[in-house]
């Protein structure tokens, strides 16, 4: 089955505390992307990457990291969070130059306490 | 500032009504202008549109892009409970790879 998969699902930590959110897809997808949802805002890009080892800023990439060390994975890196990264996050890949076809992960919601 | 905005921010309406949703933005130099639909998961793809200004529809969903007015309408006839879930616009530019989103509509769908 084609998918997208992201853990962990929930994450609750505090802030300061470095943490990952791994994505992973089995579609041999080129591009990948990672959004963040909050209220009213609807999705905004953090980060995108168009292939192994070529990853760009998106609109909100500040306190984020990222790498592209495979093509199946694309984690998302929070070296220290902080309240304001508390949202839901979504990982999203597609083919190459097919970015509006995106198949989304089902969402990780992270809080900062 | 917004570059994508929708209105309206939330609707509730019976069965069977006909929903208008608009998406307006300010960027003109984008690849196309995408509409997704997300109920209680991940947006899913609906339309994706471009300058040409063809009408795109599937079923009882239909979308246009209208380039002087900087808009595009998603229109829903018929609507059912189905239909509840927010309704997001996005536009992609960067040759495709960047998509901006709006903050969506949330549509209620009422027996």
């Amino acid at each position: 089955e084609a998918q997208v998969t992201q853990n962990p699902r929930y994450l609750i930590t505090v802030t300061g505390k470095k943490l990952t959110v791994t994505c992973s897809q089995n579609m041999n997808h080129e591009y990948m992307s990672w959004y963040r949802q909050d209220p009213g805002l609807g999705l905004r890009q953090i980060y995108y990457s168009m292939n192994v080892e070529v990853t760009d800023k998106g609109d909100v990439p500040e306190g984020y990291k990222v790498s592209r060390k495979e093509k199946r994975n694309f984690p998302l890196i929070l070296e220290s969070p902080s309240p304001n990264q508390t949202s839901l996050y979504f990982c999203a890949s597609s083919l190459a130059g097919a970015a509006y076809e995106q198949y989304f992960g089902p969402g990780t919601r992270l809080t900062v306490t | 500032e917004d570059k994508v905005v929708q209105s309206p921010l939330s609707l509730v309406v019976h069965e069977g009504d006909t929903v208008t949703l608009n998406c307006s933005y300010e960027v003109t130099n984008f690849r196309s202008l995408l509409w997704y639909k997300q109920e209680k998961k991940a947006p899913t793809f609906l339309f994706m549109l471009t300058s040409s200004g063809i009408e795109k529809k599937s079923g009882r969903l239909s979308s246009i892009l209208d380039k002087k007015e900087l808009s595009s309408i998603l229109n829903i006839t018929a609507t059912q409970t189905g239909d509840s879930a927010i309704y997001l616009c996005a536009l992609s530019y960067n040759a495709g790879n960047m998509l901006t989103f709006g903050g969506g509509t949330r549509l209620m769908v009422k027996p």
